[in-house]
């Protein structure tokens, strides 16, 4: 693989199940994020990682849980799927830049999610 | 206040137009700048960097005024293929704030 991948695709999910994102990068990237986007709101981010071991809450964490056990896998988690994250999922990564700050990031091709 | 300000447009521009895109911010400290192009459906794609000197690629020139806390896309000569949403991306210490986006399209 080279860049970032995401699976599934596409998904339709019944309200109250339990459904986990995949994101895979082999860019060795140290920060790993994902987004949602929905349409007039632009991109919101989820949850980050800084590094593998750690995670942050982004604006708007609540429904959904991330783990980064190593660099490459940064999986995202709706414990139990409700109509209103019907949206699509973009897990994005970016190495750390001088300086304290960080490099462009590189996106993954997204995840279209339906919940029922 | 919003971390970034866009205006979402859309602008519909003729073959050939000269059209720009402002987004402001709203922190000072904000250190890094990026411009990214969307196409329908598809995922954001780093068009180009933004820095204080201005930087040109070709049809596109992006600018920053830290004075004014604005960056600005300049695209010269539209192609029918420039059409898509343009994103105005501004990093603050280790968070990444992305604007709603600029619908540009363009129209034979």
């Amino acid at each position: 693989i080279a860049g970032i991948t995401q699976a599934p695709t596409s998904q339709i999910l019944a309200a109250g199940r339990r459904m986990t994102l995949r994101c895979t990068q082999d860019m060795r990237h140290n920060a790993m994020y994902w987004y949602r986007q929905d349409l007039g709101l632009g991109l919101r981010l989820i949850h980050y990682s800084n590094t593998a071991g750690t995670t942050g809450k982004g604006e708007v964490p609540d429904g959904y849980s991330v783990s980064r056990a190593n660099t490459d896998d940064f999986p995202l988690t709706l414990a139990s799927a409700v109509p209103s994250q019907t949206s699509v999922y973009f897990c994005a990564s970016s190495a750390a830049g001088g300086q304290g700050g960080y490099n462009e990031q590189f996106f993954g091709p997204g995840t279209r999610l339906t919940v029922l | 206040r919003k971390e970034v300000e866009q205006d979402p447009g859309p602008f519909n521009v003729p073959e050939g137009a000269t059209v720009a895109f402002n987004c402001t911010y709203s922190n000072s400290a904000s250190q890094s700048f990026f411009w990214y192009r969307q196409d329908c459906r598809k995922e954001p794609k780093l068009l180009m960097s933004v820095y204080s000197s201005g930087n040109e690629d070709g049809r596109f020139t992006a600018q920053l005024n830290r004075a004014s806390q604005y960056i600005s896309l300049l695209i010269r000569d539209s192609k029918l293929s420039d059409s898509a949403t343009y994103l105005c991306v501004v990093v603050t210490g280790n968070q990444f704030y992305f604007g709603t986006g600029t619908s540009l399209t363009v129209i034979p």
